[in-house]
């Protein structure tokens, strides 16, 4: 099962910021926190990662609580190809099975002109 | 450019028969893995493979079959044992867990319909 619990659905409008927040309570310390994302049809496509420092890089901004419990994913500025499930997954940097990557039903993002 | 190549995009499938899905990659990539995606679903592992000649069952493996004979390909069969193959399929690749810390790289999927 997910590591991590994401609301079903979110909307922003074209043009502002859009905050997509992740739980993940039981994270262990050797795990990472990584964001995909899944256009309709499409394979999913990696975003970011993140241990506990806060990362930006040029699709977005991963901000990771001091207590790692919790993350939020930014896109500073949302458009329309922005539409998409977003999903958020803990991973551990270990071999075998528990280095595979588990996808929950993530967050549907709907941004609207 | 490298990248991940799934063929074909849709396939349809009369019950009973076995298909095999293509997966190709040429980023040099030691791990492979197979998904499959239900409608509004996440992603289900199937099988993965973490260097050539091994894999290893995923979370819903029955009624599916693979090989690894060249780190480049992973194909997957869905064998008439796989009571409801109707799904869509994806494959990734990636440096194997414990060697680095990158994310996968997806296919574009296919799309297998059960007529």
């Amino acid at each position: 099962d997910a590591k991590t619990t994401q609301p079903p659905s979110m909307d922003c409008a074209e043009g502002r910021a859009a905050n997509l927040p992740c739980n993940h309570s039981t994270i262990s310390g050797n795990e990472y926190v990584y964001w995909y994302r899944q256009i309709h049809s499409q394979g999913p496509q990696y975003i970011i990662h993140g241990l506990k420092n806060n990362e930006t890089n040029e699709m977005a901004s991963l901000i990771i609580t001091e207590d790692r419990k919790s993350s939020t994913l930014i896109l500073p500025h949302a458009t329309l190809r922005d539409t998409a499930v977003y999903y958020c997954i803990v991973r551990v940097w270990s071999g075998g099975s528990q280095g595979n990557l588990i996808f929950g039903k993530g967050t549907k993002l709907s941004v609207k002109p | 450019d490298g990248g991940i190549t799934q063929s074909p995009k849709y396939l349809f499938r009369k019950e009973g028969q076995n298909v095999t899905l293509s997966c190709e990659q040429n980023l040099n990539h030691d791990a492979m893995y197979w998904y499959r995606q239900d409608p509004g679903q996440g992603l289900r592992l199937i099988y993965y493979s973490q260097i050539v000649n091994d894999f290893q069952k995923g979370d819903i493996a029955e009624g599916y079959s693979v090989s690894r004979e060249k780190k480049e390909s992973f194909p997957l069969t869905v064998t008439s044992a796989q009571k409801n193959p109707t799904a869509f399929y994806l494959c990734a690749s990636s440096i194997p867990p414990g060697q680095g810390i990158y994310g996968y790289t997806f296919g574009s999927g296919t799309r297998l319909t059960v007529v």
